[in-house]
């Protein structure tokens, strides 16, 4: 079974925090994504990654920036917390070569910023 | 610009009745399409999917169709059940290196008892 996990299930800070939320993967996926979700939104894309140390901007990538210095391990920043990115936050992986697209998530962080 | 729409944002179906949940998308180079189910507090989980090169697919008491002149498809869930009581998002993929899927906002679907 894939299995992703995330650092937190639920995380409040503080507005002007430096925050980390951290994601593993089990299954040597090569590529992981970072989302975010909310009423009404759905889920949009803030950043993925195809390799290690690389990466590419989504959909919303303002505010947030990411890191992946080893294949299992993708961490979102969000180097300055605000309240508008209060959000339930999940994390992704899929393999290529599957051919299907799917994409395996963790069971997100919900992050309250106050 | 939504490129994958999901119209309706809640359904009720009574346990037992067929529930259809619908989905637009306007990019005519998506080749593959997912139905993922979530519940609150949960990441999404894969229902299942299809190729454009298929008009069904079906699994067990869930199928998906495609219409892609009219570029819709629908998942039907046959019977319902109580547990089915979630929210579906529809997701459409270009034929990237990246499996970068794009995402609808969702429906919930409540089962009545």
């Amino acid at each position: 079974d894939v299995k992703v996990t995330q650092s937190s299930r639920y995380l409040v800070k503080r507005t002007g925090e430096k925050v980390f939320l951290e994601c593993v993967q089990d299954m040597d996926h090569e590529n992981m994504f970072w989302y975010r979700q909310d009423p009404g939104l759905g889920l949009r894309l803030i950043y993925f990654s195809y390799d290690v140390k690389m990466k590419e901007k989504g959909d919303i990538p303002e505010g947030y920036s990411v890191s992946r210095e080893k294949k299992e391990r993708f961490s979102l920043i969000l180097e300055s917390a605000s309240t508008n990115q209060t959000s339930m936050y999940l994390c992704a992986s899929s393999l290529p070569a599957a051919g299907t697209y799917e994409q395996y998530f963790g069971p997100g962080t919900r992050l309250t910023v106050t | 610009d939504q490129q994958v729409k999901q119209n309706s944002p809640s359904l009720s179906v009574q346990e037992g009745r067929i529930s259809i949940l619908n989905c637009d998308y306007t990019n005519s180079m998506f080749d593959y399409f997912l139905w993922y189910k979530k519940y609150p507090a949960e990441g999404p989980t894969f229902l299942i999917s299809i190729s454009s090169i298929k008009d069904k697919n079906e699994d067990g008491r869930f199928t998906v169709f495609l219409n892609k002149s009219a570029k819709h498809l629908s998942l039907h869930i046959v019977p319902s059940q109580p547990g089915d009581s979630a929210v579906y998002f529809c997701a459409a993929s270009p034929t990237t290196r990246d499996d970068k899927i794009i995402f609808g906002k969702g429906t919930r679907l409540h089962i009545l008892p």
